[in-house]
């Protein structure tokens, strides 16, 4: 059975901390994406990830891909109460069906 | 601006309806998607179709249809089949190439009464 599992699945900080939220994934995918949802919104696209060893950062966000481990990480570095979301990975084993994480929800506490 | 469209924002249903949720994009993308997210949960594909008058099933189909006439339209019908419809749904498409990322619409919320 193809998983998508994220660790941790909730996540309180304190504002300026660093934390790292894990997505393992139990198929071969040379891609993963990383989500965003507010509540009560859609998903925006955050990083995309297309082989192994990539890093994408995008101000206080960082994904990291390791395609042989089946790992990715999002870091927060210094988080900012903005941050406060549901975090989805999603991987792609064949060509079009996209198997999503099962989230982690990120409350920054001031 | 170029974007994916998806009507109406809240749907509320009797039981033994069908209804059908709208979902068009302006992107000339080529793969659409329908998902279906319980509160709390991650998305769960309900149909994709990957070109003009194709579509296949995901893993949660049943009490579903879909139809795919027109590159930018793929309508959603929610079926009197599917005993527990309420939900958000999200629709997709994707870019050809390239990155092949998704993006996604505004969903519809829908409640049976």
């Amino acid at each position: 059975e193809l998983k998508v599992e994220q660790n941790p699945l909730f996540l309180s900080m304190q504002e300026g901390k660093n934390y790292t939220i894990y997505c393992n994934y139990s198929t071969t995918s040379d891609r993963l994406y990383w989500y965003r949802q507010d509540p009560g919104k859609s998903l925006e696209s955050l990083f995309v990830l297309l082989s192994n060893g990539a890093v994408k950062q995008e101000g206080r966000l960082m994904a990291s891909l390791d395609t042989k481990a089946r790992l990715s990480t999002l870091h927060i570095t210094a988080a900012v109460h903005d941050l406060s979301a549901t975090y989805f990975c999603a991987v792609v084993p064949g060509t079009y069906k996209y198997i999503f994480g099962t989230g982690t929800r990120l409350k920054v506490l001031a | 601006d170029g974007g994916i469209t998806q009507s109406p924002k809240y749907l509320f249903r009797k039981e033994g309806q069908n209804v059908t949720l709208s979902c068009e994009q302006n992107l000339n993308h080529d793969a659409m998607y329908w998902y279906r997210q319980d509160p709390g949960q991650g998305l769960r594909l309900i149909y994709y179709s990957q070109i003009v008058n194709d579509f296949q099933k995901g893993d949660i189909a049943e009490g579903y249809s879909v139809s795919r006439e027109k590159k930018e339209s793929f309508p959603l019908t929610v079926t009197s089949a599917q005993k527990n419809p309420t939900a958000f749904y999200l629709c997709a498409s994707r870019t050809s190439g390239g990155t092949d990322t998704q993006y996604f619409g505004p969903g519809t919320r829908l409640t049976v009464l």
